[in-house]
């Protein structure tokens, strides 16, 4: 079965230093893989993707992901983490000929403190 | 910069009812979704609509569900007889491809039954 799973439920972070939100994934096939934020009585914004290709893609908001396949792992980062990135960040995952459908990881949230 | 729309926001409505929510997609966007996330718990796909029909559906997307584009607009997610176990939030989505193309979601539409 596939899946995707966020292994924090909750990350705290102070202003200023990097951040890490963590992925992995579990799926048969090539996997596009997402990450998207949600804030507080929002929908969910779309970050950035990872399609094939170089394995550091860069996305909105001073946001970057890694691929690792060999770790089936896709890691969300930024270097130096602001108090409005504090929020809802979901991974997910896309595979070929199932419709478009996300699978998503169960999100985490991200705490950033002055 | 275009958005996916959805109305209403929150919708109270008694067990046994039936409830239409309404998207109004990304007008160049061909693929259309609709996702829920139970309070607390993961974002889950429900169908993906393409080309006037269903291309996916999940297990959730029982025969108490029904998608429709009625007039090359809207989309629409018709709930039967509503369970106490319905309420949730339910976003919708549209992207112009799949599988590699991200989906832009709306606000969602809060659905309690009681």
């Amino acid at each position: 079965a596939q899946s995707v799973a966020q292994p924090e439920d909750q990350v705290n972070v102070a202003e200023g230093n990097p951040l890490t939100v963590k992925c992995t994934y579990s799926v048969s096939g090539n996997p596009y893989l997402f990450w998207y934020v949600q804030y507080p009585n929002r929908g969910l914004q779309f970050l950035l993707k990872y399609i094939t290709g170089d394995n550091l893609v860069k996305g909105s908001y001073g946001f970057e992901a890694e691929f690792n396949k060999s770790q089936t792992s896709f890691h969300l980062k930024k270097p130096s983490a602001l108090v409005s990135d504090s929020a809802l960040y979901f991974c997910a995952v896309s595979i070929y000929n199932q419709g478009g459908k996300l699978i998503f990881g169960q999100g985490t949230e991200l705490s950033v403190k002055p | 910069e275009p958005e996916v729309t959805q109305t209403p926001s929150h919708q109270v409505t008694q067990m046994g009812q039936e409830v239409i929510l309404r998207c109004v997609p990304i007008s160049n966007h061909l693929y259309f979704y609709w996702y829920r996330q139970i309070l607390g718990q993961k974002v889950e796909f429900l169908v993906s609509f393409y080309n006037n029909e269903i291309s996916e559906k999940s297990e959730i997307f029982d025969d108490q569900f029904s998608v429709e584009r009625p007039d090359g607009s809207n989309f629409t997610l018709k709930i039967r007889s509503t369970k106490l176990e319905d309420s949730a939030m339910y976003f919708c989505a549209s992207s112009y491809g799949t599988p590699n193309t991200e989906a832009f979601f709306g606000q969602g539409t809060r659905l309690t039954v009681v």
